[in-house]
């Protein structure tokens, strides 16, 4: 049962361009979104997250979206840069109760020259 | 460093052995959490300690898998023996806990092969 889905494995975007992630979710209880990047042999690192009482959340170059009603959300990075090429997955949870997250499968994002 | 650290970074072994891995959290952090990561797949859940509670322990794939954590801080997960589909990376992560934010922060993960 895959609660959070990103359909899409790959993404290749010219740089300056701006790069769009997208992930679904199931799970009505979740109502906090997490998105990761990660690098190979590291860890995931922390981007943005955006909690369901919002709809938009931006930091510097990154901006998640929100649609409960479509339980979807999306990563915007303008304008992307080669640094970003990496895997970005997308993370859910609920705030009360469950600690976990639940991850989506990743998105593996190319930044070309 | 101040950040999580995991040993071994690479471990081979055969199938049928027990292995040990271990996680050290971020300082401070009361909650520790282990994912495990297949080949092509996403982060999957595994075991979950907050403080003194008792562990959540509803992603672990079967009993060959436990964990503990030690004194609130370092902990091991050990798979006794190991089988093939065990092969995956396994990552620990740390956060303040229900004291603080919602952010996790990763180890780099160890990459565990059963041959």
């Amino acid at each position: 049962d895959q609660q959070v889905k990103q359909n899409s494995p790959s993404l290749s975007v010219q740089e300056g361009r701006i790069s769009i992630l997208n992930c679904d979710y199931t799970n009505s209880m979740f109502d906090y979104f997490l998105w990761y990047k990660k690098y190979p042999a590291e860890g995931p690192t922390f981007l943005i997250s955006i909690s369901s009482i919002k709809d938009k959340n931006e930091d510097g170059r990154f901006t998640v979206f929100l649609n409960k009603s479509a339980k979807h959300l999306s990563l915007h990075i303008v304008p992307s840069q080669p640094g970003d090429s990496a895997v970005y997955f997308c993370a859910a949870r609920r705030i009360q109760g469950a600690q976990k997250l639940v991850f989506g499968q990743g998105t593996r994002l190319t930044i070309n020259p | 460093g101040a950040g999580v650290s995991q040993s071994p970074s690479n471990k081979v072994t055969e199938k049928g052995k027990d292995v040990e891995l271990r996680c050290d959290p971020i300082s401070g952090h009361t909650a520790l959490y282990w994912y495990r990561q297949s080949l092509g797949q996403g982060l999957e859940f595994l075991i979950y300690f907050q403080g003194n509670s008792a562990p959540d322990k509803s992603g672990l794939p079967s009993d060959r898998f436990s964990a503990e954590r030690t004194g609130g801080s370092v902990s091991t997960l050990t798979i006794q023996r190991t089988q093939q589909e065990d092969s995956a990376v396994y990552l620990c992560a740390s956060s303040l806990g229900l004291a603080g934010g919602q952010e996790q922060f990763f180890g780099p993960g160890t990459r565990l092969t059963v041959l």
